[in-house]
C-alpha cells in the first residue's frame, strides 16, 4: 500500500474563491486522480493527473474550473475555481501504484464548505 | 456506457447476522471488480477486489464472486460485528487502454450493525 496525504483536511471557503488541494504519495505511482464525493454521494471522477501535461478530464468537468497540476510521479494539486456553494463537496486523490496489480488507494480526502 | 448498481440501504443488522449488499454492473468489455469501505470519520480503503469471472476476492471475512452471466459482484459476510458499520461502495475498473484505472462507483450501501 501508500501512505497519501492531503492538504488541508477542511476548509470553508467564501463564494468566488479559489482553493488548491494538494495530494503527496510516498511511493512511485503510475496513475493520479481526483474524485469529488457529493454530500451524501458517490464519487465521481473528475480527472486523471497526467504528469508534465495536462490532465484529462470526464464530462462534465473542465479545466477552467478544476486546474490540475501533477509536476512529477508523487505530488498532484487540484484547484477549484470561482467556487459556489455547490462546489461544497469531499476532494479524494487516488493512485494506482508503480508496480502494484492495479489496486487504487484513496488520501483522506479534503472536506470543502463554500458559503 | 459504464454503471454500478447497488441495493437501496441503509442496511441495519443484530451482530452475527448474516450480510448480503448486492451489486450489478454494466461495462464494455471485462472489467475489474472492487469493494471499498468508508468507516466513520476515516478515507474509503479497499476491501476486495476480482480481476476476472469466477474468481472470488475475500479479506476480513468478507467475500464477493465476479458473475458474468448475471454481471454481479454481491458482497457477503457470514456474521457482522459492530465493527463492521460503514459505508460500502461497489466499484468497476474500465478494462484496458486509456480507461485503465478509471474506478465508476456505485451509490454506496449505509450498514449499521447493532449489538
Amino acid at each position: 500500500s501508500a501512505v497519501i496525504s492531503q492538504k488541508p483536511s477542511r476548509d470553508i471557503c467564501q463564494r468566488g474563491t479559489s482553493l488548491t488541494i494538494q495530494c503527496q504519495v510516498d511511493s512511485q505511482v503510475t496513475m493520479m486522480f481526483w474524485y469529488r464525493q457529493q454530500p451524501g454521494q458517490s464519487l465521481t471522477l473528475i480527472a486523471t493527473a497526467n504528469q508534465g501535461s495536462e490532465a484529462t478530464y470526464e464530462s462534465g468537468f473542465v479545466i477552467d474550473k478544476f486546474p490540475i497540476s501533477r509536476p512529477n510521479l508523487t505530488f498532484s494539486t487540484l484547484t477549484v475555481s470561482n467556487m459556489s456553494p455547490e462546489d461544497s463537496s469531499i476532494y479524494l486523490c487516488s493512485v494506482v501504484l508503480l508496480g502494484g496489480r492495479g489496486e487504487q488507494y484513496f488520501g483522506p480526502g479534503t472536506r470543502l464548505t463554500v458559503t | 456506457g459504464n454503471s454500478v448498481t447497488q441495493m437501496e440501504g441503509p442496511v441495519t443488522l443484530s451482530e452475527e447476522a448474516f450480510l448480503t449488499i448486492n451489486c450489478t454492473y454494466t461495462a464494455t468489455g471485462y472489467p475489474s471488480l472492487f469493494w471499498y469501505v468508508q468507516y466513520p470519520g476515516e478515507g474509503l480503503q479497499l476491501l476486495l477486489k476480482a480481476t476476472k469471472a469466477d474468481d472470488k476476492g475475500s479479506n476480513k471475512g468478507f467475500e464477493a464472486t465476479y458473475r458474468k452471466e448475471t454481471t454481479s459482484f454481491h458482497l457477503e459476510k457470514g456474521s457482522v460485528q459492530v465493527s463492521d458499520s460503514a459505508v460500502y461502495f461497489c466499484a468497476l475498473m474500465r478494462a484496458g487502454g486509456t480507461s485503465y484505472g478509471k474506478l465508476t462507483f456505485g451509490q454506496g450501501t449505509i450498514l449499521t450493525v447493532h449489538p
